[in-house]
């Protein structure tokens, strides 16, 4: 079992490149959505999307954005990088449901110098 | 948006029990999870509740009290391998809400 697959796990930018995270889950979940985290700060939610065609923005959304052509995959994108944004990176998934747990992916940890 | 509180660290000795306490406000959330995540890994799912009471997963039980705005995770016969942080996280309330406000996390550490 697959569940929720990041890509790149590490990543390090420059000031102003644009690049994309990648999210993929293979547990035909509706619901995905983007963290990042930072000491001290806990998991705040970025975007997220209830289905296919449908995103909507989290609590600290600018900076990115979202698409989702399809169930598996939701794509982050850094549109220009600021060091503000050097954080891990969670994206999760899970079913629509009252009391559906969300389920992690590894991560990515990107560095914006 | 919506606060979450929980203890910044605890520490307890193996073989002992541990309560992790959560508060938030009582309008603001239907359902509470918590998380486990040792340190430089993902979030796994330990438990949720959405009515009052406790709930007992062999060595975890999560309690929550929805009209005072309480739960705490409840850890007991501690080992080491519990050396990591909880994470209480609420579900708003609203048909159709799926994202979940976190709380900063609890670093727990198990000394020998």
């Amino acid at each position: 079992n697959a569940g929720v697959t990041q890509t790149p796990k590490f990543q390090v930018l420059k000031t102003g490149q644009s690049m994309t995270l990648q999210c993929a889950q293979d547990m035909n979940h509706e619901y995905m959505s983007w963290y990042r985290q930072d000491p001290g700060m806990g998991l705040r939610l970025i975007h997220y999307s209830v289905g296919a065609g449908i995103t909507d923005q989290g609590e600290v959304p600018n900076g990115y954005n979202v698409s989702r052509s399809t169930t598996e995959d939701f794509p982050l994108r850094l549109l220009s990088a600021a060091p503000s944004q050097t954080s891990v990176y969670f994206c999760a998934s899970s079913y629509a449901g009252l009391g559906q747990p969300q389920h992690f992916g590894d991560g990515t940890r990107l560095s914006i110098l | 948006g919506q606060n979450i509180d929980q203890p910044t660290e605890m520490t307890a000795t193996e073989g002992a029990i541990v309560q992790i306490n959560c508060t938030y406000q009582t309008s603001g959330f239907n359902g509470l999870f918590w998380y486990q995540q040792h340190a430089g890994e993902a979030p796994t799912f330990l438990s949720y509740n959405v009515l009052d009471g406790l709930e007992e997963k062999g060595r975890f039980s999560s309690f929550l009290s929805r009209s005072k705005g309480y739960s705490y995770l409840l850890l007991k016969e501690l080992q080491m391998k519990d050396s990591a942080s909880y994470l209480c996280a609420g579900r708003p309330s609203g048909a159709g809400s799926y994202q979940l406000t976190f709380g900063k996390g609890t670093k727990l550490s198990v000394i020998p």
